[in-house]
Parts: C-alpha cells; structure tokens; sequence
C-alpha cells in the first residue's frame, strides 16, 4: 500500500531534550516536506526537499534541522524544543515533475512541549 | 512573498444548499491545490488546478481557477453531511515552486 508513515505519533517532551519525528515514504517520490499546523494559520511549510542532499528553507524553518540521505526518509530534528514549537506536524512526499500531481500527506504527529 | 486567503473560515450550511469557498493568494502562482482534512485525520488531495481558467469536479465538488484574478473557488452543490470537514487551498510560492503557501482552511458543518 502506497503511504507516508510517521514516528511516533504522539510524542510529550521537555524544553531542551533533543527530538527526531522520523518520516518515511514508499512512494519512490523525489519530492518530500515538513510542515507544522496550528490552530487558525493552516499548514505551515517548515523545510522540504527535492531528492537525496537537497534540501531548503520553507516558511518557518526556524528551531528545525532535517536531513534527506535516503530517498525515502526525510527526518524532522528538533535540537533543543521550545514550548512554542508544541504543534501538529505533517510530512508529506509527492513526485518532482510531474504537474498534475499532487502531495501525499502522513497521519501527522502531536507534539507537545513542556 | 505569497500570502493565501481563505474566506470564509466557518461555514454552517444546511443540506442540500449549494455555497462557494473563496481562495485568493497576492502574486502569481503556477498551481492552486484543494484539500480536505476530517477531525483527527491527515489531508487529502481533492483538486490540482494548473492554468487559467481550469475547472475541475468530484462528486458535489467543483474548484476553478482564475490566474488574473488570483482566485480559486471550491463550490459545494447540494451539500451533504459527508462534505463537513476543512477545506485547505494552497498555492506555490514562485519562484521556488516547492515552496508552498496555505490558506488558514474553511471548517465546513453541514446540518441536516
């Protein structure tokens, strides 16, 4: 079954403590994405990537590393959690090219900071 | 930079009336996606609207694009209680079209 898989969907943690949202795909998709959805303001792109080693700033990048080795993991790093970062956040993959195509999005994980 | 606005941000309808969902976003964009999102749930692709004057359809759904306009619409016929949910536009941020931009999403209710 074609999907987006994310872990942990549920994660409550404390300021500091160091975090990986890890996303995986079997798509074979060039294209992947983190974004963060807050209440009132939508999804909100924070990085994306278009293949393997290339990776870019979207909207509110700030407090988030990612990294993309393998075409089909796309890793969401918090190095030091702030409250303000307590969000839903969703992955996303979708094919490079293609115009017609659209994302395909993950369950989304719950993030809470304390 | 790309700003997308959706209006309204709540809507009550009752079943079997028709409405219209407004998406408008500040400077040119190559795509105007539509999705849907349930409670508790993840998106779902409804619509990618790719040049002007596109217009697309799904079930009781129909999304047309005006690029001159920089509007989008999503019109709901007939509606259902099966259609309540949010409804999310987004659109591509030029010139890196693989940054996107979302509206804030339309929570639809549809009563009986």
């Amino acid at each position: 079954e074609a999907q987006v898989t994310q872990n942990p969907r549920y994660l409550i943690t404390v300021t500091g403590k160091k975090l990986t949202v890890t996303c995986s795909q079997n798509m074979n998709h060039e294209y992947m994405s983190w974004y963060r959805q807050d209440p009132g303001l939508g999804l909100r792109q924070i990085y994306y990537s278009m293949n393997v080693e290339v990776t870019d700033k979207g909207d509110v990048p700030e407090g988030y590393k990612v990294s993309r080795k393998e075409k089909r993991n796309f890793p969401l790093i918090l190095e030091s959690p702030s409250p303000n970062q307590t969000s839903l956040y969703f992955c996303a993959s979708g094919r490079q090219g293609m115009s017609s195509e659209t994302q395909y999005f993950g369950p989304g994980t719950r993030l809470l900071v304390l | 930079e790309l700003k997308v606005e959706q209006n309204p941000l709540f809507l009550s309808m009752q079943e079997g009336k028709n409405y219209t969902i407004y998406c408008n976003y500040s400077t040119t964009s190559d795509r105007l996606y539509w999705y849907r999102q349930d409670p508790g749930k993840s998106l779902e692709s409804l619509f990618v609207l790719l040049s002007n004057g596109a217009v697309k359809q799904e079930g009781r759904l129909m999304a047309s694009l005006d690029t001159k306009a920089r509007l989008s619409t999503l019109h709901i016929t007939a509606a259902v209680h099966d259609l309540s949910a949010t409804y999310f536009c987004a659109a591509e941020n030029r010139p890196n079209n693989n940054d996107m931009r979302f509206g804030a999403g339309t929570r639809l209710t549809v009563k009986p």
